[in-house]
């Protein structure tokens, strides 16, 4: 079974802290993925990755950053945390082969910003 | 802007009814359409997926029409549970380029189905 796993389910911040959410996959997979879940926004892609040091934009990348030192790592980085960054993280992963539409997520991280 | 876009937001049924839910796209690029579904405190799982060279495919109680011309899809469930109470995401995505496995999903559909 594939497994995504994050490195937290929930986390409180304050304005202006750095925050790291570590994201892992054990399938050997090339993509990875982050977005973040709003109610009624649905699924946002914040970033992703299709090879170890190498990045995309995705719709909504402002106040973030990601690192992909290793395959199966991909990081999601806010430099200074704002009120408005609250919301639910996931991480997601997929291979480039025939599979390339399923995702695998993993469980989110809620990040609530004070 | 939206590039699938998706309706209803929420949609409440009773059990043994069949919700639909509807979708529509203008990149004819798009070439595969998978639906995803998410239980509460869970991520999103792969449910059922089409490619528009097929009108429909069914798996189980979960049925997704599509129509090429019109630019839209949707999903059915048959026979509906209280157990599919989840919200649902469709999908697009192009299998080529620079662009492969990244999707393009709508809003979310939250579903209730009453017992």
């Amino acid at each position: 079974d594939v497994k995504v796993t994050q490195s937290s389910r929930y986390l409180v911040k304050r304005t202006g802290e750095k925050v790291f959410l570590e994201c892992v996959q054990d399938m050997d997979h090339e993509n990875m993925f982050w977005y973040r879940q709003d109610p009624g926004l649905g699924l946002r892609l914040i970033y992703f990755s299709y090879d170890v040091k190498m990045k995309e934009k995705g719709d909504i990348p402002e106040g973030y950053s990601v690192s992909r030192e290793k395959k199966e790592r991909f990081s999601l980085i806010l430099e200074s945390a704002s009120t408005n960054q609250t919301s639910m993280y996931l991480c997601a992963s997929s291979s480039s082969g025939t599979g390339f539409y399923e995702q695998y997520f993993g469980p989110g991280t809620r990040l609530t910003v004070t | 802007q939206q590039q699938v876009k998706q309706s209803p937001q929420s949609l409440i049924v009773q059990k043994g009814g069949i919700p639909i839910i509807n979708c529509a796209y203008e990149n004819t690029a798009f070439d595969y359409f998978p639906w995803y579904q998410q239980f509460p405190g869970k991520g999103p799982a792969l449910l059922i997926a089409i490619r528009p060279d097929v009108s429909e495919k069914k798996e189980g109680r979960f049925t997704i029409s599509f129509n090429k011309s019109a630019k839209q899809f949707s999903l059915h469930i048959m026979d509906s549970q209280p157990g599919d109470s989840a919200t649902y995401f469709c999908a697009a995505s192009i299998s080529r380029g620079s662009t492969l496995g990244r999707l393009y999903f709508g809003r979310g559909t939250q579903l209730t189905v009453w017992p």
